[in-house]
């Protein structure tokens, strides 16, 4: 059974950093990209980064980029995303996501993701 | 980027109707489509991809059609636990932009 749980959120002041993790079981973790994914409160989706399953490439979202970084520890199961500078705009529940098979069968970096931890809770603000 | 809409942003329905979704995107992006739920206080969980195929283990009742810059998400009979958040995603560009979301609720 495939499993994502990430840790790490809580209450951060303006301009604060907070790193959160993201452990994963249930599946050969290194074949498949893993992306961030949040939502502000009451708000829709916003997809915030994804990382290629080598950790070799890395992707992020035009309101994240210089401030988030991506990474994963293929060998502990774990994605990380290290949030620096961090704003209002940028509290939200952020979850950890699987991207599917798709994305293998297509040989691109997203193509939907197909498995989603519980979320944890960002709050900036002072 | 591609910008993703998405109508009604909200509709009510009776048990048992037919429940039609649209979702616009700016540019072609072929069928490079996804369909997510979501309910209250959960993840989002994927419905449909490459706008038309059903996830593994998602009820018939739900399907997708379109392609290129009109795409289309229908439940066939509307069942109570249907009641979500709807969101269409693409994923022909990076940004993979998720549209505004339709919610849909009993009447």
């Amino acid at each position: 059974e495939v499993q994502l749980l990430e840790s790490g959120g809580g209450l951060v002041q303006p301009g604060g950093s907070l790193r959160l993790s993201c452990a994963a079981s249930g599946f050969t973790f290194s074949s498949y990209a893993m992306s961030w994914v949040r939502q502000a409160p009451g708000k829709g989706l916003e997809w915030v980064s994804a990382i290629s399953g080598s950790g070799g490439s890395t992707y992020y979202a035009d309101s994240v980029k210089g401030r988030f970084t991506i990474s994963r520890d293929n060998s502990k199961n774990t994605l990380y995303l290290q949030m620096n500078s961090l704003r209002a705009e940028d509290t939200a529940v952020y979850y950890c996501a699987k991207e599917s098979e798709n994305s293998v069968i297509r040989g691109i970096a997203v193509a939907g993701v197909d498995y989603w931890g519980q979320g944890t809770l960002v709050t900036v603000s002072s | 980027d591609i910008q993703m809409t998405q109508s009604p942003s909200s509709l009510s329905a009776s048990v048992g109707d037919r429940v039609t979704i649209t979702c616009q995107a700016s540019q072609d992006i072929s069928n490079y489509l996804n369909w997510y739920q979501q309910k209250p206080g959960k993840a989002p969980k994927l419905l449909i991809y490459d706008a038309s195929n059903l996830e593994t283990g998602v009820p018939s009742r739900f399907s997708g059609s379109g392609s290129g810059t009109d795409f289309t998400f229908t439940i066939s009979s509307l069942q109570p636990e249907d009641i979500a958040t709807y969101y269409c995603q693409q994923y022909d560009n990076l940004p993979p932009l998720f549209g505004p979301g339709t919610k849909v609720d009993i009447k």
